[in-house]
């Protein structure tokens, strides 16, 4: 059966420090993976995404995520986080889309 | 343009009760997703249609659930003798058709099943 997991549930961090927020899949087929976040009180929305192309994938608000194939990882980078990016983010795959549980970021000014 | 749009936002029921959630995606996309999101959990796929066709519902949890889309726009999930274990938000999300395409969520429906 198709699953995503995301190791961190919650991190915490002070403004300015480097974020990486891990995701793993287990599925096989055509690769289809994405990052959404949820801003509090706001709709799902997309960060990135990755099915094909190059591996490194840049998305909004600097954000960029890397697809490795042998190491089934996708996992989330942004060298300097802001207050601003306090939100739960949900990494997710496949062509009927599986999310992980969540991580919960709270990113002090 | 307009987003996808729920309605209603918040629905409180009695268990037992039947409830019907209505989602209105965003113009022209051809297909169309729900999703069950419990507290501190991601979302959970329930069904999904292409146009008013509903290609996979493997993700509906029991026979009480229910959805359709009869003229490829609209959609409602229906909910029949809600239990407490329904409580949840249910998200919609709709995106145009092919693979990798970027699914746009709506607000979703806060259900709770007292």
């Amino acid at each position: 059966a198709q699953s995503v997991s995301q190791h961190n549930h919650h991190v915490i961090l002070s403004e300015a420090a480097s974020l990486e927020l891990g995701c793993n899949y287990s599925y096989g087929g055509t690769v289809n993976l994405f990052w959404y976040v949820q801003y509090p009180g706001q709709h799902l929305q997309l960060l990135l995404k990755y099915f094909s192309g190059d591996p490194l994938v840049k998305g909004i608000k600097g954000f960029e995520a890397e697809f490795i194939k042998s190491k089934f990882s996708f996992n989330l980078r942004k060298p300097s986080v802001q207050w601003s990016d306090t939100a739960e983010y949900f990494c997710g795959g496949s062509y009927i889309p599986t999310f992980g549980r969540g991580t919960s970021l709270i990113v002090h000014p | 343009g307009a987003g996808v749009s729920q309605s209603p936002r918040y629905k409180v029921a009695k268990r037992g009760q039947d409830v019907a959630l209505r989602c209105d995606p965003i113009s022209g996309h051809v297909s169309l997703f729900w999703y069950q999101q419990a507290l501190g959990q991601g979302p959970e796929f329930l069904t999904y249609f292409q146009n008013e066709a509903q290609l996979d519902k493997s993700g509906l949890p029991s026979d009480r659930f229910f959805a359709e889309r009869p003229e490829g726009s609209v959609s409602t999930l229906k909910i029949q003798r809600t239990q407490q274990e329904d409580s949840a938000v249910y998200l919609c999300a709709s995106s145009a058709p092919g693979w990798g395409e970027t699914q746009y969520f709506g607000p979703g429906t806060r259900l709770l099943v007292l």
